[in-house]
């Protein structure tokens, strides 16, 4: 089962708002990762917010974390058309290897955010 | 695409035929990952890799196969056991796989069964 789950799947903005995304997941977690993906090309990091965090921000990026409702939000204020891409948010499953702990990244199946001039 | 390359861009396979896809790094990276990606979905988990010589599967490897002979490589074999290829490939790389750590991802191989 996927651990995150974006909300909502598109999201269809002018230039110039802000966006936001949100991003719900299932077990605890020690960090919490966005990625961008622009059509047909590989993912790029955007931005990490660890589980002791509340809030990050990376230029015109916001990120917020709440760990009580297992939940994160990503804002993108002044949008361009340039950010018009899918968004993922991916967070470490624990699981056990030989008896030492790792955290394979899980993502979930993103936002497709279209910012039309 | 950071310090990772995937060859070829577009790949076709026969029925019946194995491929396989390339995936370099120069990042120094311990870790390396094979996610798969369809139409309007998130990446599963192929195989990943936490050192040389070592490698683990991943949630969907039936099907695929791969190696780590050197820490900059990591190729994954699409085999003709693998009966719906058809898909986007994306190797990633990242200092270890524990915790979680940020990855960086290939610009990826599109796979298409002729």
């Amino acid at each position: 089962s996927q651990q995150g789950e974006e909300d909502p799947q598109a999201l269809s903005i002018q230039e110039g708002e802000n966006a936001t995304m949100n991003c719900s997941y299932k077990t605890s977690i020690n960090n919490l990762q966005w990625y961008r993906q622009n059509s047909g090309r590989g993912l790029v990091h955007l931005i990490l917010i660890r589980s002791n965090e509340r809030e990050k921000h990376s230029g015109r990026l916001r990120v917020t974390l709440d760990t009580s409702k297992k939940s994160s939000s990503l804002l993108i204020t002044a949008s361009r058309t340039a950010d018009t891409a899918s968004y993922f948010c991916a967070t470490p499953l624990p699981f056990n290897a030989g008896g030492t702990s790792y955290g394979k990244l899980t993502f979930g199946q993103g936002t497709i955010l279209t910012v039309h001039p | 695409d950071g310090g990772i390359t995937q060859s070829p861009k577009y790949l076709f396979r026969k029925e019946g035929q194995n491929v396989t896809l390339s995936c370099e790094q120069n990042l120094n990276h311990d870790a390396m990952y094979w996610y798969r990606q369809d139409p309007g979905q998130g990446l599963r988990l192929i195989y990943y890799s936490q050192i040389v010589n070592d490698f683990q599967k991943g949630d969907i490897a039936e099907g695929y196969s791969v190696s780590r002979e050197k820490k900059e490589s990591f190729p994954l074999t699409v085999t003709s056991a693998q009966k719906n290829p058809t898909a986007f490939y994306l190797c990633a790389s990242s200092n270890w796989v524990r915790v979680g750590e940020t990855q960086y991802f290939g610009p990826g191989t599109r796979l298409l069964v002729l």
